[in-house]
């Protein structure tokens, strides 16, 4: 089983939509939690840190759930330059030992 | 943006070649990171350095060697390549937890 999962997509959603994305992890212990944005070709950016109480980011909302070992991201009134593929981030050994799931692929469309 | 070079940013080699890659950062950040990153896989950490000197293994170091001699450089070296580590190779660098600046990338093919 992998470290932390995401659904590939892709999400094809008209501009002004909202999305939401998952991603579960697998080790209870993991105490950091991050989503990052990369765009095709390029290095991954942080786009924000996921607090136990949640937390948001004009847009973008991000919860963690640790019940249930998973993360969310919500975009809402998408633009087009949302359009990118996004990245949990886990740390379920130390911190510096970040573990990325294999993304979750968006495209705004006009 | 982070001050973060990788050189080369395209290699293309054979297997059974020696191959480092290098990893510049003018921020003065403690932590430098070797990551690759494919298809259906993510970004996996290679090795990582806590300090000059200091490296410790991540999830996929087998292959791989790190070292450290000054505070801005990070050098990756692949003893012997081979096709499996055809890949992109990405550096980051971070002074806390909370955030790693990656560099651009460097595109690696191993024929």
């Amino acid at each position: 089983r992998k470290e932390v999962e995401q659904d590939p997509g892709p999400f094809n959603v008209p501009e002004g939509a909202t999305v939401a994305f998952n991603c579960t992890y697998s080790n209870s212990a993991s105490q950091s939690f991050f989503w990052y944005r990369q765009d095709c070709r390029k290095e991954p950016k942080l786009l924000m840190s996921v607090y136990s109480s949640g937390n948001e980011d004009g847009r973008f909302t991000a919860q963690l759930n640790r019940a249930s070992q998973y993360i969310s991201l919500l975009i809402r009134d998408s633009k087009l330059s949302d359009s990118a593929t996004y990245l949990c981030v886990v740390t379920p050994y130390n911190n510096n030992d970040m573990r990325f799931g294999a993304g979750t692929r968006l495209t705004v469309k006009p | 943006d982070a001050g973060i070079t990788q050189s080369p940013r395209h290699k293309v080699t054979e297997t059974g070649t020696p191959v480092t890659l290098r990893c510049h950062q003018t921020e003065n950040h403690r932590y430098m990171y070797w990551y690759r990153q494919d298809p259906g896989h993510g970004l996996r950490l290679i090795h990582y350095s806590y300090g000059v000197k200091d490296t410790d293994k991540g999830e996929v170091s087998d292959g791989y060697s790190v070292s450290r001699s000054k505070t801005e450089d990070f050098l990756l070296t692949l003893e012997s390549a081979t096709s499996s580590q055809t890949s992109v190779y990405f550096c980051a660098i971070s002074e806390s937890v909370e955030t790693q600046y990656f560099g651009p990338g460097t595109r690696l093919l191993v024929l």
